[in-house]
């Protein structure tokens, strides 16, 4: 079965500390993976792809197919980095639906 | 270019009507995709919509259905609405594949009472 799993609710660290979001997942095959991000008060985004091997905002997410986890991290926090994430997959074909974990609200104190 | 356009904004509803929601992806985007958002279950997919029709379809009851057009808006509908169907019902455009991910509406914010 396709699952995705964010352990943490909730995660608070300080201004310039680093963060670490956790995402593992369940599917038979090779997926794709995401990350989306949502601010207060705005629309669900996308943050970035795996397919695209990209960095956005300073935030990295390297796929570890062993450990089958996609996990998010960021070296230094700053505080416009509070939002909630959310960590996704979706299968390879056109066909694929994309699969969302349950979110960790991040919240950077200062 | 537009961005993904969902109406109404908000919803009020009562137990046991039903209630029709609206989608306008962006331009040449001909995938679409529902889903529905709670405090407690995080974003539950609902459907997704590719040229008029239904290519994936999540686990929800038959009460929730929808449709595309062949300009690519979409409708969801819901029948026969309980408390529990309260929730943010976000829309979700792509080209035509997931791979590089989806542009999400504001939403529309339903609520039963």
């Amino acid at each position: 079965a396709q699952r995705v799993t964010q352990p943490e609710k909730l995660l608070s660290v300080f201004k310039g500390a680093p963060v670490e979001l956790k995402c593992n997942y369940s599917y038979s095959g090779s997926p794709e993976l995401f990350w989306y991000v949502q601010y207060s008060r705005q629309r669900l985004q996308l943050l970035l792809r795996h397919i695209s091997r990209e960095s956005i905002k300073g935030f990295t997410a390297d796929l570890n197919k062993g450990e089958t986890s996609f996990h998010l991290k960021k070296p230094f926090a700053q505080e416009e980095d509070s939002a909630m994430y959310y960590c996704a997959l979706s299968g390879k074909s056109s066909a694929s639906k994309i699969i969302f974990g349950s979110g960790t609200r991040l919240s950077i104190r200062p | 270019k537009a961005g993904v356009t969902q109406t109404p904004r908000y919803l009020i509803k009562t137990r046991g009507q039903q209630v029709t929601l609206s989608c306008s992806p962006i331009s040449g985007h001909r995938s679409v995709s529902w889903y529905q958002q709670t405090p407690g279950q995080g974003l539950q997919f609902l459907f997704e919509y590719f040229s008029e029709t239904q290519r994936n379809k999540g686990n929800f009851p038959g009460r929730f259905s929808g449709r595309q057009f062949s300009n690519s808006r979409s409708e969801m509908n819901v029948s026969t609405l309980e408390l529990g169907d309260s929730a943010l019902y976000l829309c979700a455009s792509s080209f035509s594949t997931d791979l590089y991910g989806y542009t999400f509406g504001s939403g529309t914010r339903l609520t039963v009472v």
